[in-house]
């Protein structure tokens, strides 16, 4: 199984300030048929479903604030708010879908300082 | 309004059975594979099944094989999982996600989900 970690576990930022959270996979993610790394971001606010956020490791999904942006490739990868704003305070994971079983990191929590 | 909406969670006694449903609307069911994914109360996400848009290829987490049993029905626009032998350690939010599409790729990611049906095992 391909083992998702996170760092840090939380953290809390200014309003405006940027925010990195960082994951890394036991194995490479990376599928050399498509050159496309196969690790997603999600975000999740308390009572909600998480919301996908970044695919293939640095696709924004539709409708997501640039704020958001992915980057890495391979085994390790990152998450930057580049301006965290009130409504971006939740657990953000990374998921891996190169290989069954589909894993996801432990979270990260982001909270205003 | 693209959607998906669980039922079927409750309350239910160590041993027992469940049938969750997820009810999809606003899409074509028969283009996506779908999965399920739970968190269990504060806990993190964690996957559980997927079903290929045909049926044809289907994949559980270790946690649960044997035990569960991932079904669609794209002409009702419904997916199904079937769990039997519960344990406490079931507990949890069930969600029904979507599997991603990118100019027709699966991108491995889950881009829609319901909002959860919540099975509690407990005696």
């Amino acid at each position: 199984d391909i083992v998702m970690t996170q760092s840090p576990d939380s953290l809390a930022v200014s309003l405006g300030d940027r925010a990195t959270i960082t994951c890394k996979s036991s194995q490479s993610v990376l599928f050399s048929s498509n050159n496309k790394d196969y690790l997603a971001w999600y975000q999740q606010k308390p009572g909600q479903p998480p919301k996908l956020l970044i695919y293939w490791a640095s696709t924004r999904e539709s409708g997501v604030p640039d704020r958001f942006s992915g980057s890495g490739s391979g085994t390790d990868f990152t998450l930057t708010i580049s301006s965290l704003q009130a409504e971006d305070v939740a657990v953000y994971y990374c998921q891996q879908s190169y290989s069954t079983p589909l894993t996801f990191g432990p979270g990260t929590k982001v909270d205003i300082k | 309004e693209v959607q998906l909406v669980e039922s079927g969670g409750g309350l239910v006694q160590p041993g027992g059975s469940l049938r969750l449903s997820c009810a999809v609307s606003g899409f074509t069911l028969s283009t996506y594979e779908m999965h399920w994914v739970r968190q269990a109360p504060g806990k993190g996400l964690e996957w559980v099944a997927w079903i290929s848009s045909s049926a044809s290829a289907i994949y559980y987490a270790d946690s649960v094989q044997g035990r569960v049993t991932i079904s669609r029905d794209n002409a009702k626009n419904s997916v199904y999982l079937r769990m039997n032998s519960l344990r406490a350690e079931d507990t949890a939010i069930y969600y029904c996600a979507r599997a991603g599409l990118d100019r027709e790729v699966t991108t491995g990611s889950f881009d829609l989900w319901g909002q959860g049906t919540k099975v509690i095992v407990s005696s």
